[in-house]
Formats: structure tokens, sequence, C-alpha cells
């Protein structure tokens, strides 16, 4: 069965940085694409970024670029999420998605909690 | 980027009834359109891609339809674990966009 399992909650000061895990099973990492996701809350779900699983070609959603860097281990099977200058607005669950254009494995989400 | 609307914001239906949700697309996607249920605390589940293939083990009550820029998922005979919150997502442009959202609540 594949599964995706995110790191746990993360609180952190405004200007700090949030690196959050995606450790995958079941299936073959390399053949597939991990896309990141968030949802603040009262807002409806934001697609922020994608990752290749055999050669770590990204694409940025506009609004993340310059502050967000996806990497996987192919090694582990694990992507990453490494959000910079945290913003209150940054709060949100954070989930990573196994991208086959849509998503069809979900990992079980990662709060982000960002005070000033 | 594509804006994708969904209404109603909330739908209140009573179990075994059927629920009639609508999706639009700012411009045509074709059929590259998907269904999700969300439940509070879970992950979000894939019911539909394609607007109208029903992924694996989603039970046949499931069914969606439509294209270019009109989208439908019908849920027939709500059972309890059925009320959700469902949204859709196109996969048609970058980047990939999603509706608010419709929430299915018991009348």
């Amino acid at each position: 069965q594949v599964h995706l399992v995110q790191s746990g909650a993360e609180v952190k000061k405004s200007g700090a940085s949030v690196k959050v895990s995606c450790k995958t099973s079941g299936y073959t990492f390399i053949n597939s694409a991990i896309s990141w996701l968030r949802q603040a809350p009262g807002h409806g779900l934001e697609w922020m970024g994608w990752i290749s699983g055999h050669n770590n070609i990204t694409i940025y959603a506009q609004k993340f670029q310059g502050r967000l860097t996806l990497t996987t281990d192919t090694s582990t099977r694990t992507a990453y999420m490494d959000l910079r200058s945290l913003r209150s607005d940054d709060t949100a669950v954070y989930y990573c998605a196994r991208d086959t254009a849509y998503f069809d494995r979900w990992g079980q989400g990662t709060l982000v909690s960002v005070s000033s | 980027e594509i804006v994708m609307t969904q209404s109603p914001a909330t739908l209140s239906v009573s179990p075994g009834e059927r629920a009639t949700l609508s999706c639009r697309a700012s411009q045509s996607i074709g059929i590259n359109l998907a269904w999700y249920q969300h439940k509070p605390g879970q992950a979000p589940r894939l019911l539909i891609y394609g607007a109208s293939t029903r992924a694996a083990g989603v039970p046949a009550r499931f069914s969606g339809s439509g294209s270019g820029t009109e989208f439908t998922l019908t849920v027939t005979s709500l059972q309890s674990e059925d009320f959700a919150l469902y949204f859709c997502q196109q996969f048609s442009n970058w980047p990939k966009t999603f509706g608010q959202g419709t929430r299915v609540e018991i009348k």
C-alpha cells in the first residue's frame, strides 16, 4: 500500500525557516512526483510546488518563488519542503501528495504555526 | 491562473438522499478535473479523476460528470461516512488550483 508519512508539528517565529519531511513507501519513488500543498485556517487548499522523483526537477508556484525549496532523497524515499522567511500568514497545515497530475495519495498533514 | 468555483458552500442533506455538488472553471479544462473528500484530522482522499473516473476503492455511489467548465459530483444515497468537505481541483494548467469546497452536512 502507498503511504506518505510526514514529520510532526512545528512552531516557529516570524523570519525563521521550517523543513517538513514526507517519507514514502509502497511504490517506486523515482517513477512519481511529489507536490506540496497547504491549507491555512479558513482558506482553501493551495498548491505550492512540485518535484520529480527521479531528476529533482522542480516547479514552484509564483508566490513561493525564492522562499521555497523542494528536495528529495531517493535513498530514503523521502521528500522535503523547506520554507524560509516565515510570516504569520504561513500558519497552515502542510501536505505532501503523490502527484500523478491529480493527487492520489496524501500525507497526514503537518501543522506549522508561525508567531510573531 | 484558473479559478475554480464550487457551489453551494454548504449542502444540508438527509442520510439516504442524493447530494449534487457543482464546480466551475474560469476557462475550459477539458476533463482535467479531480474531486476529493476531506474529513477533519485526516488526509484528503481522491474520489474522482478525469472528471468521471472513480479512484480505486471508491464506492459506486460517487459519480462525476462534466467537461470544459462545468462539473458535477453526485453522491447517491448518502451514508453517515459521506458527511465531509468536498473539493475539486483542475490539473489542466499550472498552477494546479482548487475550489473552496462544499461542506456536506447532516440535515
